[in-house]
């Protein structure tokens, strides 16, 4: 099984509303990764878990919030957000948890309007 | 600082070849390959290590220049499957275990019959 599932395919939200996204591999990779991508832009890299534990946090508000509850699900928490927040966020997965020295699999994304 | 991906867009047909090329003004620990097709997710293409080691599919072929920081990605006898934004990321150098991986904007290919 070389898929990552992500749910829900799409999501609308009101900036007071809370939502997750949630994200799941089951190849027994190492690492995870939450992407952040805008209408015709590539997608910016946002968290990384290795080894379920937070390894990279690229400045992100503090409005996304992420979880690593076991080495096959990734969360991401949602509160408060802006209309400018509107993107696709996109899970990806690599074997290896120590460095981006492998291929990433991405998820087919979650479409996120704030409104 | 994020990856220079060149050219912006090109257009070609079917059989013909192109060359796609990325380059960072920071020393590079690896350079990515993904491709991306209208509303789905990318897809690796190839990995380029430090070193010389290669990770990828066998129609693809990249190279990585280590002196200049630049990788190109040589798409041959294109097909009309080749179509879809190709972006190249890297990760770079540093002291720390983790470089700050970054996706240059993007180069749009067409492939028409």
């Amino acid at each position: 099984d070389t898929e990552v599932t992500q749910t829900p395919k799409h999501l609308v939200m009101g900036m007071t509303n809370k939502k997750s996204l949630k994200c799941e591999q089951h190849m027994g990779h190492r690492a995870m990764y939450w992407y952040k991508q805008k209408a015709k832009k590539p997608p910016e890299l946002m968290f990384v878990y290795s080894y379920e534990k937070l390894s990279i946090n690229e400045s992100v508000p503090s409005r996304f919030s992420p979880e690593c509850p076991n080495s096959s699900l990734l969360n991401l928490h949602l509160h408060a957000l802006q209309p400018e927040d509107s993107a696709l966020y996109l899970c990806a997965s690599s074997q290896d948890g120590q460095a981006l020295a492998t291929e990433q699999y991405f998820g087919p994304g979650t479409r996120l309007t704030v409104t | 600082q994020q990856p220079v991906q060149s050219p912006q867009a090109v257009i070609l047909r079917e059989g013909e070849d192109a060359v796609i090329n990325c380059s960072s003004s920071k020393a590079l620990y690896s350079v990515h390959w993904y491709r991306q097709k209208h509303g789905e997710a990318p897809v690796f293409l190839m990995i380029l290590l430090k070193g010389g080691e290669q990770k990828g599919h066998e129609k693809i072929s990249a190279s990585f220049n280590e002196k200049k920081q630049q990788s190109s990605l040589y798409l041959t006898a294109s097909q009309l499957s080749y179509s879809g934004t190709y972006f190249c990321g890297t990760d770079r150098e540093t002291t720390d275990s983790w470089g700050k991986f970054q996706f240059g904007a993007g180069t749009q290919v067409v492939v028409t019959p």
